[in-house]
């Protein structure tokens, strides 16, 4: 079946720490690949994407992301993670072979500790 | 910078009563789409919109449910009769000849 896994629920780090967040999807062929982030009562800012060519790309504040085909994983990176990147994150995947409609992960909350 | 707008921010409705929710996409994008997320549940698609009328829509999407673009800047999901479980925040995305999809901030429905 199709579907877009996020396997952390939440996760806490320490201001300044590094952070990996973690996604992976299981379709037929390679989907778009997306990041999302959502603040409390906000709507969903896309942080980046992957369509295709060099597997690390990079993103807004900071982040960037590495696709991994032969994991079908799509992680989110961070280096150093400031007190406003609290928020959920959301890994979506878009079908080639639909309306290029978002299939989302069930989110990670990410908590940042003073 | 360009934005997804959403009215009303917030609408209580009673069971049964219909509601209309109205987004404003980015002016030269082409395709449109509807989500809703249950409070604490992940973000669902329900419905993508493309040259006036609808290319995919989900199961949750089922004859209670109807979209328009009634003009040239709005874009609208109606819910005919709305239940308990339709409460959530539902979010109007568009996009344009590339795949990312840009959303609106939500309207968040609550039918009482």
């Amino acid at each position: 079946a199709q579907s877009v896994t996020q396997p952390d629920i939440h996760i806490t780090v320490s201001e300044g720490a590094s952070l990996e967040l973690r996604c992976n999807y299981s379709y037929g062929a390679t989907p778009y690949l997306f990041w999302y982030v959502q603040s409390p009562g906000q709507g969903l800012q896309l942080l980046l994407k992957y369509f295709s060519g060099d597997t690390l790309v990079q993103g807004i504040k900071g982040f960037e992301a590495e696709f991994k085909r032969s994991q079908s994983s799509f992680n989110l990176r961070k280096p150093s993670v400031h007190w406003s990147d609290a928020a959920e994150y959301f890994c979506a995947v878009a079908p080639m072979d639909s309306s290029y409609k978002l299939i989302f992960g069930s989110g990670t909350r990410l908590l940042v500790r003073p | 910078e360009p934005e997804v707008t959403q009215t009303p921010s917030h609408q209580v409705t009673q069971m049964g009563q219909e509601v209309i929710l109205r987004c404003v996409p980015i002016s030269n994008h082409l395709y449109f789409y509807w989500y809703r997320q249950i409070l604490g549940q992940k973000v669902e698609f329900l419905v993508s919109f493309y040259n006036n009328e609808i290319s995919e829509k989900s199961e949750i999407f089922d004859d209670q449910f109807s979209v328009e673009r009634p003009d040239g800047s709005n874009f609208t999901l109606k819910i005919r009769s709305t239940k308990l479980e339709d409460s959530a925040m539902y979010f109007c995305a568009s996009r344009g000849a590339t795949y990312e999809q840009y959303f609106g901030p939500g309207t968040r429905l609550t039918v009482t």
